[in-house]
């Protein structure tokens, strides 16, 4: 059972804001929503996670929907180097139990960013 | 230079033959996870492990098996009864219940 839902592919232009949406309506309380993004042929890297209140890092922000039912990661200024694969996963709170290892990633959305 | 190696990048293997992954990790993290990644698909779970001498199944730990006798090293065995094994498989490992940090990959292709 998907518990996130992604776009599969989004274009964006080098130099602009790159937003990608995430839908999570089944999320809980205690879910924390979590970015990864995957650039072709390597490993995952951690981008940004939020629960309820809109983050940001020196990569991306995160921005979350008042009823937490969706958010959105934007990439300010998309670069070349920011053409990957982005999963939006969602995580329950740390100590909530065992399953909470059992991270499951979609497949995600295919970001380009085009010269 | 902390960080997680998989070894090896590539591996080729015969029908029927065991092959195991190595992954190490020398960040001091206690869990650490195994991924099976396909062509464009999404990564799926194959083992856990939350804990030294403790590891879990995930959605498709048949025909693999692991173990965990130290910290910074969770193998991956892939047996003869993985009926279709070529895939890419990644490594992972978190600081209990945060973020995952992720190996490169080893790329396994059966003859």
């Amino acid at each position: 059972d998907a518990k996130t839902t992604q776009p599969p592919s989004m274009d964006c232009a080098e130099g602009r804001a790159a937003n990608l949406p995430c839908n999570h309506s089944t999320i809980s309380g205690n879910e924390y929503v979590y970015w990864y993004r995957q650039i072709h042929s390597q490993g995952p890297q951690y981008i940004i996670h939020g629960l309820k209140n809109n983050e940001t890092n020196e990569m991306a922000s995160l921005i979350i929907t008042e009823d937490r039912k969706s958010s959105t990661l934007i990439l300010p200024h998309a670069t070349l180097r920011d053409t990957a694969v982005y999963y939006c996963i969602v995580r329950a709170a740390p100590h909530s139990g065992g399953s909470n290892y059992k991270l499951t990633f979609g497949k995600g959305t295919l970001l380009t960013v085009n010269p | 230079d902390g960080g997680i190696t998989q070894s090896p990048k590539y591996l080729f293997r015969k029908e029927g033959q065991n092959v195991t992954l190595s992954c190490e990790q020398n960040l001091n993290h206690d869990a650490m996870y195994w991924y099976r990644q396909d062509p464009g698909q999404g990564l799926r779970l194959i083992y856990y492990s939350q804990i030294v001498n403790d590891f879990q199944k995930g959605d498709i730990a048949e025909g693999y098996s692991v173990s965990r006798e130290k910290k910074e090293s969770f193998p991956l065995t892939v047996t003869s009864a993985q009926k279709n094994p070529t895939a890419f498989y990644l490594c992972a490992s978190s600081p209990t219940e945060a973020e995952l940090f992720f190996g490169e990959g080893s790329r396994l292709t059966v003859l």
